[in-house]
């Protein structure tokens, strides 16, 4: 149980364009999601919080405008990255944490790489 | 931002020995987890061990914590070639959930 999917796994997009990712809890309902970044053999920086129904907590140094976030309902968040630039090349990776569940624990998706040309 | 930092950066073991990584942190903690990721892959969730807590063990898995240095550190026995893989240590400093990573430890087994 408590499995969190993410889609695309891989995407190429070109300078300008909008991307977005999906990442639904498929066997829970999830109080909260979160969004990372991660460069290559670095560690996981947290990006946002979302809570089901309202606006994402962004954290510092994050644009809100150019990552939007919409946690629409218990089981999906999507992230889209606006006017995508080669320096958002990155790893994004959502996790989620149940509602019926201990809460302390994070369910990660497995990730999407996005390279923008 | 990141809460502490994790030693060693890289671990190269043969399979069936002993790793231990070292994890610290910079603020007072409800919690302290460690995960584990493959490469290119999300992460799996270890082990949580609580503030109020010293040891915990899981399987092959020893994790220790002692909140007045503000340290801790994930053994895993016996190791084998699967483990291979980056570990990282995560704490939650609050009711928020947020989980602060350390700069993480990649751990090598050697068959």
């Amino acid at each position: 149980g408590a499995v969190v999917s993410q889609h695309p796994s891989w995407v190429i997009c070109k300078s300008g364009t909008s991307v977005k990712i999906e990442c639904r809890s498929l066997d829970f309902q999830a109080t909260t999601m979160f969004w990372y970044r991660q460069f290559p053999k670095q560690s996981l920086m947290l990006m946002a919080t979302s809570n089901e129904g309202s606006k994402a907590t962004y954290e510092q140094g994050v644009e809100k405008d150019k990552f939007l976030i919409n946690h629409a309902s218990l089981t999906l968040s999507t992230l889209t990255v606006t006017s995508a630039h080669p320096e958002d090349s990155s790893f994004y990776i959502c996790s989620a944490t149940p509602r019926q569940l201990a809460k302390n624990i994070q369910y990660f998706g497995a990730g999407t790489r996005l390279s923008v040309l | 931002s990141q809460q502490g930092e994790e030693d060693p950066q890289a671990l190269s073991i043969q399979e069936g020995e002993n790793a231990t990584m070292n994890c610290s942190y910079k603020t007072s903690i409800n919690n302290l987890q460690w995960y584990r990721q493959n490469s290119g892959r999300g992460l799996v969730h270890l082990i949580l061990i609580r503030s109020n807590e010293r040891e915990k063990h899981s399987g092959r898995l020893r994790v220790t914590l002692d909140t007045s240095k503000k340290s801790s550190s994930l053994l895993i026995t016996a190791s084998r070639a699967a483990d291979t893989a980056s570990y990282f240590c995560a704490t939650v400093t609050d009711s928020s959930y947020k989980l602060i990573f350390g700069s993480g430890t990649r751990l090598l087994v050697r068959p």
